[in-house]
């Protein structure tokens, strides 16, 4: 298994200029997610899906919009990119279930995206 | 509102000196405690998970325990391999989402 692989590894923006980062995960896990992390800020949410067809948002999603037409994979897109949205990107999967007896609901990570916004 | 507060923000230790990370957090309800190890330009590892006070997990230099308002990551006779950052999360009952905190950069010096 590869696990969360993600696409592209570092990409530089101009202002007002969009793209797409790509995430897809071969473990098929159900819930997926997309954070950012900014020096010393730690891991903030940006949004998550429960299934294909299912998103919400997270702590941070201003800016940001996502799809989940696959089980695989779960796309992040910057629209109008702006100077604030320089960041390292993760992307995670995981196998979740509400019932306390199912516990393996690790979210396990892909090695990130980063982007530069000038 | 879920808070998770890491101490300290770094640690430089010797090869062979042994020392705890801190892991304090606040939550309504406690599904689980999540220990990752992140290198620099790459993603977050999974280390351990802990679901109840009094649980503790090894693996190898590490030893991760949790009572009802913390977690403590315990490295015994650290390697400068073990040098890294480490995040710790929680996640509340009845939601599939972490919440992190910050981090501790750890440096072993050989």
């Amino acid at each position: 298994n590869a696990g969360v692989t993600q696409t592209p590894k570092f990409r530089i923006l101009k202002i007002g200029q969009s793209m797409t980062l790509q995430c897809t995960q071969d473990m098929n896990h159900n819930y997926m997610y997309w954070y950012r992390q900014d020096p010393g800020m730690g891991l903030k949410l940006i949004y998550y899906s429960v299934g294909a067809g299912i998103t919400d948002k997270g702590e941070v999603p201003n800016g940001y919009n996502v799809s989940r037409s696959t089980t695989e994979d779960f796309p992040l897109r910057l629209e109008l990119a702006a100077p604030s949205q320089t960041s390292v990107y993760f992307c995670a999967s995981s196998r979740y279930s509400i019932t306390t007896s199912f516990k393996t609901d690790t979210q396990y990570f892909g090695p990130g995206t980063r982007l530069t916004v000038l | 509102e879920d808070q998770v507060t890491q101490s300290p923000e770094a640690l430089r230790l010797q090869e062979g000196e042994s020392s705890s990370l801190n892991c304090s957090y606040t939550v309504s309800g406690l599904r689980g405690l999540f220990w990752y190890r992140q290198d620099p330009g790459k993603g977050p590892e999974f280390l351990f998970t802990l679901y109840s006070a009094g649980e503790e997990k090894e693996k190898e230099r590490l030893k991760a325990t949790l009572t009802k308002k913390e977690s403590f990551l315990h490295i015994t006779a650290p390697k400068p391999e073990d040098s890294a950052t480490y995040l710790c999360a929680v996640q509340a009952t009845g939601y599939s989402t972490l919440t992190f905190g910050k981090g501790t950069m750890l440096l072993v010096s050989p």
